[in-house]
């Protein structure tokens, strides 16, 4: 059972558009991270979101952790090459010091 | 420079012949952890380790052992290895649990035939 859903899947955009891609559960975390796989390595931490509702940005990367802590978004505003990559959420459940990924979302930015 | 590395980085076996996918990191970190990494699923935990000698099943334990007998190694090892365990594997630490942010070593492509 997938206790994490990412939305979409696949998504390729031109250089300079905006995107958002979507983490969403069922369950409640305690917090919510995200992370970017470059192809070849391994996944890089982009930032942690605690609280609901909370807002965090990353230059031109903006994450929310939703009201709930069910679900957060990633927005990219106006794509770069370099921002190339799979992007996974992982939810931490404190009271089983357990973290669980969601299957990521591929990006990919054409110049 | 702080990293975790692991060995080898390509491997292909036959099944049933043992190996050992080894794991080190330099930054001191208590928690470490294996991960399994297919297509559409995202990464799954194997095994993790709070601390030395303390090691614990994660969700997708069956067909692999682990040992944490000193803080910085944390080996994979498969006994006897199966097409359905080909798959990229990732290693990863960090300080005190996994609130904190993991550091990742950069994958062993895993290939059983």
């Amino acid at each position: 059972t997938q206790l994490l859903e990412q939305s979409p899947q696949f998504l390729s955009i031109q250089e300079g558009e905006n995107l958002t891609v979507y983490c969403n559960s069922s369950s409640v975390f305690s917090s919510l991270q995200w992370y970017r796989q470059e192809p070849g390595e391994g996944p890089v931490l982009l930032v942690t979101v605690v609280t609901g509702g909370e807002v965090k940005k990353l230059k031109r990367l903006t994450f929310q952790f939703g009201d709930a802590r069910k679900d957060s978004s990633l927005h990219i505003t106006a794509a770069q090459p370099g921002d190339t990559g799979l992007y996974l959420c992982a939810g931490l459940k404190t009271s089983y010091d357990k973290v669980i990924f969601g299957p990521g979302t591929s990006l990919s930015v054409i110049p | 420079e702080a990293q975790v590395t692991q060995n080898p980085r390509y491997l292909i076996t036959v099944t049933g012949k043992k190996l050992t996918v080894t794991c080190s990191q330099n930054m001191n970190h208590e928690y470490m952890s294996w991960y399994r990494q297919d297509p559409g699923l995202g990464l799954r935990q194997i095994y993790y380790s709070m601390n030395v000698e303390v090691t614990d099943k994660g969700d997708v334990p069956e067909g692999y052992k682990v040992s944490r007998k000193e803080k910085r190694n944390f080996p994979l090892i498969l006994e006897s290895p199966s097409p359905n365990q080909t798959s990229l594997y990732f290693c990863a630490s960090s300080l005190k649990g996994t609130g904190r942010e993991q550091f990742f070593g950069p994958g062993t492509r895993l290939t059983v035939l």
